[in-house]
């Protein structure tokens, strides 16, 4: 089956330091990847994606690179911002039944210090 | 880019009572949209896939009596929370994608609805 494991948070850095967010995945077939990101009272909005291996997804300074060999989807960014404190969630969509379905992750909650 | 509005934002409301949700793709058609809950400090889950011009499809557990979805019209999908008891306080989010983006799998969400029930 299908199923998103993401690293639990809360995630707590100091401004300029160098996040990593684990992801990773179980799928039939090669589904496209997502990064989601909800501000504090927000919905979701989409961070960056990747649609096929090797690929590589970037917005905001934040890079994720879809790795088959490894299942993994992992979200980094060099610097962080305490604008960048926020819950993120890795998502992977498919369809069953002819309807787009989406797993997504526990959700990891960064929270970046001045 | 595609925009997904939701209404209200908060509501407060007591024990018994119904609330009704709304959910409006502002710019594209949209003839899916999903219903998510969320809990605090928890992932999404999918409550039903809302299909304009039928039924919604409802997930395993979700009760489609308690949770009525309507999708009247391409661009407005509603979830009503029928004698809502404080099990239900939640934040209830919607989402879609418009046909050019349905390949690509690409969602677009509402802001949510946060919903207390006292």
């Amino acid at each position: 089956g299908n199923s998103v494991t993401q690293m639990e948070g809360p995630v707590t850095l100091s401004e300029e330091a160098f996040l990593t967010i684990n992801c990773t995945y179980t799928a039939t077939g090669y589904p496209s990847l997502f990064w989601y990101v909800q501000y504090p009272g927000e919905g979701l909005q989409l961070l960056l994606k990747a649609t096929k291996a090797d690929d590589k997804g970037s917005n905001k300074g934040f890079e994720a690179t879809y790795r088959k060999e490894t299942t993994s989807f992992h979200l980094e960014k060099g610097s962080v911002q305490v604008s960048d404190s926020a819950v993120y969630f890795c998502a992977l969509p498919f369809i069953t039944s002819g309807t787009y379905k989406y797993i997504f992750g526990t959700g990891t909650r960064l929270k970046v210090l001045a | 880019g595609a925009v997904v509005s939701q209404h209200p934002s908060w509501v407060i409301c007591k024990s018994g009572t119904s609330v009704k949700i709304e959910c409006r793709s502002l710019d594209f058609q949209a003839t899916t949209m999903f219903w998510y809950r969320q809990f605090p400090k928890q992932s999404l889950m999918l409550m039903a896939t809302s299909n304009e011009g039928s039924k919604a499809t409802y997930e395993q557990g979700v009760e489609k009596d308690k949770f009525l979805i309507n999708h009247a019209s391409l661009t407005l999908s509603t979830l009503t929370v029928t004698s809502a008891h404080p099990e239900d306080s939640s934040f209830y989010i919607c989402s879609a994608f418009p046909p050019a983006k349905r390949n690509t799998g690409e969602l677009f969400f509402g802001e949510g609805s946060r919903l207390t029930v006292l």
